[in-house]
C-alpha cells in the first residue's frame, strides 16, 4: 500500500529564516505530487504540483519554491520566510493516470509558525 | 462567483442524527466528485468519490450528485462523535490534468454526545 510522509510535523521559524519541508511517498511509481497550504477560513490553496522529476508547476506567485530531486520526493523551500507564510502545509500525491478521477491522497501535514 | 461553494458551519447535531453536507459548483464540466474528512491538525482523508450523477454508498456514508442542479451531498447516518471533523468536497473533470482538483473550503461538523 502507498504511504506518504512529511516532516517536520511542526516548525517555528523567525521571519527571514530559510525553510525546507520534505515529502516522500512509498509504494507507488511516478506519482503526481502536490504542495498545498491551508490557512484558517481560506481552504486548501494549491502552491505547486509536479508530474515528474525536475518538473514543477507553480500556481501562486510567492517567495516559496519547490523541487523534485527524486521520483517520490518533493521539497518545499524558501530563502526568507515572511509572517504570511505561516500555515498548515500539506503534501499530496495522485496516480496521474489520464482520464481518471485523479483523487489525491494527503500526508499528515507540517504546521509552520513564522514569528 | 467561486467555483465551489460550501457552508463553513459549524454544523452541530446530536449523536445518532442523519447529517447532510452539501456543495454547489458552477463548472458543468466537473465529472468526478469527492469527499474528504479532515480531523483537527491532520491531513484530509479521502472518504469516497462518485462519477457523474447518482448515489454511492459506503457503510454509513452516502454520496449523492445532481449534475443538473450542480449540487452534491454527503449523508452520514447514525452519526457518531468520532465523525466530528471538517468535511471538504472536491471535484474534477476527466482529463483535467495534474492540477485538476477544485476544493470547497470545508464544513466543520460537530456531533454532540
Amino acid at each position: 500500500s502507498q504511504t506518504i510522509h512529511q516532516w517536520p510535523a511542526t516548525l517555528v521559524q523567525p521571519v527571514g529564516s530559510p525553510l525546507s519541508l520534505e515529502c516522500t511517498v512509498e509504494g507507488t511509481s511516478n506519482p503526481n505530487l502536490y504542495w498545498y497550504r491551508q490557512a484558517a477560513g481560506r481552504g486548501l490553496q494549491l502552491l505547486f504540483y509536479s508530474v515528474g522529476i525536475g518538473q514543477i508547476s507553480s500556481e501562486v506567485p510567492q517567495n516559496l519554491s519547490a523541487s523534485r530531486p527524486q521520483d517520490r520526493q518533493f521539497i518545499l523551500s524558501s530563502k526568507k520566510l515572511l509572517l504570511s507564510d505561516s500555515g498548515f502545509y500539506l503534501c499530496a500525491w495522485s496516480d496521474g493516470l489520464a482520464g481518471g478521477p485523479n483523487e489525491q491522497f494527503f500526508g499528515p501535514g507540517t504546521r509552520l509558525t513564522v514569528l | 462567483q467561486k467555483e465551489v461553494e460550501q457552508d463553513p458551519g459549524p454544523l452541530s447535531v446530536p449523536e445518532g442524527a442523519i447529517v447532510s453536507l452539501n456543495c454547489t459548483y458552477s463548472n458543468s464540466a466537473f465529472q468526478y466528485f469527492m469527499w474528504y474528512r479532515q480531523y483537527s491538525r491532520k491531513g484530509p482523508e479521502l472518504l469516497m468519490y462518485t462519477y457523474s450523477s447518482g448515489n454511492k454508498e459506503d457503510g454509513r456514508f452516502t454520496a449523492q450528485v445532481d449534475k443538473s442542479s450542480k449540487y452534491i451531498s454527503l449523508f452520514i447516518r447514525d452519526s457518531q462523535p468520532s465523525d466530528s471533523a471538517t468535511y471538504l468536497c472536491a471535484m474534477t473533470y476527466s482529463g483535467g490534468g495534474a492540477d485538476g482538483l477544485t476544493f470547497g473550503k470545508g464544513t466543520h461538523l460537530i456531533i454532540q454526545p
